[in-house]
């Protein structure tokens, strides 16, 4: 692994059902982060984590759930989901959430289609 | 609220010169932020800015006035592959990115 995986690349789901987003990076970072990216708009935080075993809510963290168990993995819950949230989801990292200047580094996405 | 503008979409010749704008009112201020879009792909970082002035690297430059509240991002010597979007994002009092929309930028022959 290098850098942040993220998986499924793409899904198709049915509207109701439960669906983890995974995502897993292997730099150490200590922050972590869940976007989403629709046409038109920046893109928008969901959840976010300075460090492992804390979460945070951004922007739109209706109908989504995280956790942090661990430095590396930072996975996404949608536990009922609607057309609504059909979007691409990046997750990022960065060494320190509470630091300027500190890039963050994206995953490829994962492109979620709800019917 | 907090605010950030810029154009939605770009054209420049290969070759030419290209200034990318960028306008942002938000809570606080910790940097501001340039990456690359690739269509399809995922943005990666091209500059930050915490001071005013102007920060060189290679073909890319940034620039910063805290005071306006404006950025701005210059590609000199375009290539094709510098097709993509431009996105500004402004780091806020909570050291939480504030995006911009992106601008597309499309080179001509």
């Amino acid at each position: 692994i290098a850098g942040i995986t993220q998986a499924p690349t793409s899904q198709i789901l049915a509207a109701g059902r439960r669906m983890t987003l995974r995502c897993t990076q292997d730099m150490r970072h200590n922050a972590m982060y869940w976007y989403r990216q629709d046409l038109g708009l920046g893109l928008r935080l969901i959840h976010y984590s300075n460090t492992a075993g804390t979460t945070g809510k951004g922007e739109v963290p209706d109908g989504y759930s995280v956790s942090r168990a661990n430095t590396d993995d930072f996975p996404l819950t949608l536990a009922s989901a609607v057309p609504s949230q059909t979007s691409v989801y990046f997750c990022a990292s960065s060494d320190s959430a509470l630091a300027g200047g500190n890039e963050q580094f994206f995953g490829p996405g994962t492109r979620l289609t709800v019917l | 609220g907090q605010n950030i503008d810029q154009p939605t979409e770009m054209t420049a010749t290969e070759g030419a010169i290209v200034q990318i704008n960028c306008t942002y009112q938000t809570s606080g201020f910790n940097g501001l932020f340039w990456y690359q879009q690739h269509a399809g792909e995922a943005p990666t970082f091209l500059s930050y800015n915490v001071l005013d002035g102007l920060e060189e690297k290679g073909r890319f430059s940034s620039f910063l006035s805290r005071s306006k509240g404006y950025s701005y991002l210059l590609l000199k010597e375009l290539q094709m592959k510098d097709s993509a979007s431009y996105l500004c994002a402004v780091m806020d009092s909570n050291y939480q990115l504030i995006w911009g929309a992106g601008t597309k930028l499309i080179i001509k022959p």
